[in-house]
């Protein structure tokens, strides 16, 4: 069963603006990660946040967790085409479980 | 340093017959997961490894297993393969195990007919 939830499940956007999109879990966590899936191809890694931090940046994303809402989100700013794809978060146990993605965001970039 | 290898890319299989994927992770990680990606379900967790004992296992039938090899190479098997089953199979390797960040090969494409 799916840990993660994103929302929304499909989003179009212009070129240039910016895109965000959430992820809600269910139990405490170690950390949250975001992937990004090209159609039909494997998953590339794009950040990961502890669960002690709050925000964190690299390129053109910014994550932010909230552990007390049990939600993070992913911003994407000045979209390009290239940004077209499935956005992925995945929860990251404590222990030893396994790592759980959820259902993913259909992110379209309109050129 | 080369990515996560899985071979074969694209695999066309009868029903009833056995399958077998190959992954080949990144060099010094122990750690292997395999995932099930189809539309309605999607990433579905099947197992990882870690030198070469299973860790984790998923919701999935015994017909689906695995293994790991002394270098870390692991190979799945789904037996008596059923419509069902066709899917993109994803393998990830860790250096972290599931606490970390996992690299994706480019998963095999199982088409049952």
């Amino acid at each position: 069963s799916q840990q993660g939830e994103e929302d929304p499940q499909a989003l179009s956007i212009q070129e240039g603006e910016n895109a965000t999109m959430n992820c809600s879990y269910k139990t405490s966590i170690n950390n949250l990660q975001w992937y990004r899936q090209n159609s039909g191809r494997g998953l590339v890694h794009l950040i990961l946040i502890r669960s002690n931090e709050r925000e964190k940046h690299s390129g053109r994303l910014r994550v932010t967790l909230d552990t007390s809402k049990k939600s993070s989100s992913l911003l994407i700013t000045a979209s390009r085409a290239a940004d077209t794809a499935s956005y992925f978060c995945a929860t990251g146990p404590f222990g030893n479980e396994k790592l759980t993605f959820g259902t993913g965001t259909r992110l379209t970039i309109i050129p | 340093k080369a990515g996560v290898t899985q071979t074969p890319r694209y695999l066309i299989k009868t029903r009833g017959q056995q399958v077998t994927l190959s992954c080949s992770p990144i060099s010094g990680h122990r750690s292997v997961s395999w995932y099930q990606q189809t539309p309605g379900q999607g990433l579905q967790f099947l197992f990882e490894y870690f030198s070469e004992t299973q860790r984790n296992k998923g919701n999935f039938p015994g017909r689906f297993s695995g293994r790991q090899f002394s270098n870390s190479r692991s190979e799945m098997n789904v037996s008596t393969l059923e419509l069902g089953d066709s899917a993109l199979y994803l393998c990830a390797s860790s250096s972290e195990g599931p606490r970390g960040e996992a690299f994706f090969g480019q998963g095999t494409r199982l088409t049952v007919v």
